[in-house]
């Protein structure tokens, strides 16, 4: 069966340029979550998303950051003015949240690199 | 503030050597407890969720418990395909939202 995809798999770009990531979840799955994993930092979450909206989006860590969910499937997530330590793996997430399933299934996730 | 611990950072085991990780947590409002596995440039692979103190899950070689302080991953006779590092995680709180990470213990498991 279809996991959850991402793209693109690898991004390399700019100080400075904008970039933006594309998660499409499990078929069904009404909640989705974005991480971000960094070298010495672990697993770190970055917002989540029921059905359209965002409950919470405490671990987003500055103003350039955004993300938003459409029809209640595919998300994406937009940093803007990229700096060098937004470098990271952007992991996403999704989960059915129903009959006692509120495991969370990650995608392979987006390395991007800011030169 | 809510906190999750692992150790051993790293675990180095001959084949067929059985071993323990550790997560020890810290949160108010337990929800659930999660253990995945993840191989290098991958995704993590979801492996078990518990719920309450005193369960127990298996999957082959895999082995969780929990108790009201901490959760073990037994690896029983492991094989070299289960080198990974295990990630331990917690749900708090009142939504099914956000899962706070421990660090992960590398495991090697050597021929």
């Amino acid at each position: 069966g279809a996991g959850v995809s991402q793209s693109p798999s690898n991004k390399v770009t700019e100080k400075g340029k904008d970039v933006e990531l594309r998660c499409d979840p499990i078929s069904g799955h009404t909640a989705l979550y974005w991480y971000r994993q960094s070298l010495g930092q672990g697993l770190e979450f970055l917002i989540y998303f029921q059905g359209n909206s965002a409950p919470d989006k405490s671990g987003l860590p500055s103003d350039r950051f955004s993300a938003e969910r459409t029809g209640g499937s595919v998300s994406t997530l937009t940093i803007q003015r990229t700096q060098q330590e937004d470098s990271a793996v952007y992991l996403c997430a999704s989960s059915l949240l129903a009959g006692g399933n509120y495991e969370q299934f990650f995608g392979p996730g987006t390395r991007l690199t800011v030169l | 503030e809510d906190q999750v611990t692992q150790s051993p950072e790293a675990l180095r085991l001959q084949e067929g050597e059985s071993s323990s990780l550790n997560c020890s947590y810290t949160v108010s409002g337990l929800r659930g407890l999660f253990w995945y596995r993840q191989d290098p440039g991958k995704g993590p692979e979801f492996l078990f969720t518990l719920y309450s103190a005193g369960e127990e899950k298996e999957k082959e070689r895999l082995k969780a418990t929990l108790t009201k302080k901490e959760s073990f991953l037994h690896i029983t006779a492991p094989k070299p395909e289960d080198s990974a590092t295990y990630l331990c995680a917690v749900q708090a709180g009142d939504s099914w939202g956000k899962l706070q990470f421990g660090a992960g213990t590398q495991v090697v498991v050597t021929p």
